[in-house]
């Protein structure tokens, strides 16, 4: 089962800061937090990922609370190509598997 | 990045016959790779664990006689739907680990399959 709850949808105004929030507070110590995002009828698209440290890649930025219960990642200039769903991911220690929750759907605005 | 490949991309067959979809990791080795289903506007559903050489591991709920998956190289895995009916219409996605790359998953494009 997910371990990740997100809200369901976000508007974001293009060249201004996407922040997306996600709660994993059943979070385990060995646990990584991941972000991947899915546009229509596609695969999802491995955005970032961290374990206790905020973490930044040329896509995104990732800032994870101290006590790992919550996480934010940041798209710093949405483009209209970021409208997707973004869906925060708990990843098993032990398996390595993925259970997707429900995602956000954000819409990048003109 | 890693490649992932699905083949076919779509496809659409006759309730009753069987589907096989193939997901190939085009660059890396994958011993783990995984299979998900998603229906429209929902989220994607883990359906099995592959590993390479070993029979797969199925999620609650899913039945293994009837998604039979064979991982038999590290670059390939196929999922086979058989006796398909209009309700295993979905987009299937299959995902690769390269355990060389801090386990990061890869995904593969998805197949639409339409049962009729």
């Amino acid at each position: 089962d997910a371990k990740t709850t997100q809200p369901t949808s976000m508007d974001c105004a293009e060249g201004r800061a996407a922040n997306l929030p996600c709660n994993h507070s059943t979070i385990s110590g060995n646990e990584y937090v991941y972000w991947y995002r899915q546009i229509h009828s596609q695969g999802p698209q491995y955005i970032i990922h961290g374990l206790k440290n905020n973490e930044t890649n040329e896509m995104a930025s990732l800032i994870i609370t101290e006590d790992r219960k919550s996480s934010t990642l940041i798209l710093p200039h949405a483009t209209l190509r970021d409208t997707a769903v973004y869906y925060c991911i708990v990843r098993v220690a032990n398996g390595n598997q993925f259970y997707f929750g429900t995602g956000t759907s954000l819409t990048v605005i003109p | 990045g890693a490649v992932v490949s699905q083949h076919p991309s779509r496809v659409i067959c006759k309730s009753g016959t069987s589907v096989k979809i193939e997901c190939r990791s085009l660059d890396f080795q994958a011993t783990t790779m995984f299979w998900y289903r998603q229906f429209p506007k929902q989220s994607l559903m883990l359906m099995a664990t592959s590993n390479e050489g070993s029979k797969a591991t199925y999620e609650q709920g899913v039945e293994k006689d009837k998604f039979l998956i064979n991982h038999a190289s590290l670059t390939l895995s196929t999922l086979t739907v058989t006796s398909a009916h209009p309700e295993d219409s979905s987009f299937y996605i299959c995902s690769a680990i390269d355990r060389t790359r801090s386990y990061e998953q890869y995904f593969g494009p998805g197949t639409r399959l339409t049962v009729t």
